[in-house]
């Protein structure tokens, strides 16, 4: 499985966009990237995913370059309500379920 | 509420005694798991299910923890002989596994031990 490195922690003012960089350089032709999102004491929620290029839905947008070794989540406009913990996942669809989530980066929105 | 559902949400219990948790999944869900995951660090993989069958554990897993699947439906994890190492979130998702899905995982709110 494909090893991420991504930041600790981020610190953000609302309505400003926050962009979270996770480093997988070697990442398996195969792999998908997918992000997911925990509040305290709630499990995870899946945010996005992708494989390459740009994928956006309500929520964020994910930005993959040609050569796929990093990717970044990008959340537009946060909220208070978006200070939470993101992990950034890589693996292929035999792994789905299994992954190691890592420490994640904590997001702190302040007003 | 047909999300994925955990109970107890907290256990507090003693060394050396057993717990048991249960889980809940979204009804038409096929795919279990159970994840633990303990104070700043991020869920980590213990066993997953495919309808009643258990088709991988990690070797966080240890001979203390048993988890079942009975009828492919709701799922337990049970500790016995709890140590205070033991003591974390432990995590159950489901999925629907389709043909290259996205694999999203729908995690329930979990379920707090804590080993005296």
């Amino acid at each position: 499985l494909a090893k991420t490195t991504q930041p600790i922690s981020m610190d953000s003012y609302e309505g400003q966009e926050v962009n979270i960089t996770c480093s997988h350089n070697n990442i398996a032709t195969n792999d998908y990237i997918t992000w997911y999102q925990q509040f305290p004491s709630q499990g995870p929620r899946f945010i996005i995913q992708g494989y390459k290029t740009k994928v956006t839905n309500e929520v964020a947008s994910l930005f993959i370059p040609a050569d796929r070794k990093s990717s970044t989540l990008s959340l537009p406009r946060v909220s208070l309500s978006d200070t939470a913990v993101y992990y950034c996942l890589v693996g292929d669809y035999g792994s789905w379920g299994k992954l190691q989530f890592g420490a994640g980066t904590q997001v702190v929105v302040t007003p | 509420d047909t999300g994925v559902s955990q109970d107890p949400r907290h256990k507090i219990t003693k060394r050396g005694q057993n717990v048991t948790f249960r889980c809940d999944p979204i009804s038409e869900h096929n795919r279990l798991y159970w994840y633990r995951q303990t104070l700043g660090q991020g869920p980590e993989f213990l066993t997953y299910f495919q309808n009643e069958a258990q088709l991988e554990k990690s070797r966080l897993l240890s001979d203390r923890f048993s988890a079942e699947r009975p009828k492919g439906s709701f799922s337990t994890l049970e500790i016995q002989r709890t140590e205070q190492g033991d003591s974390a979130m432990y995590l159950c998702a489901s999925s629907l596994a389709l043909q290259k899905d996205t694999g999203e995982l729908f995690f329930g709110e979990g379920s707090r031990l804590t080993v005296l």
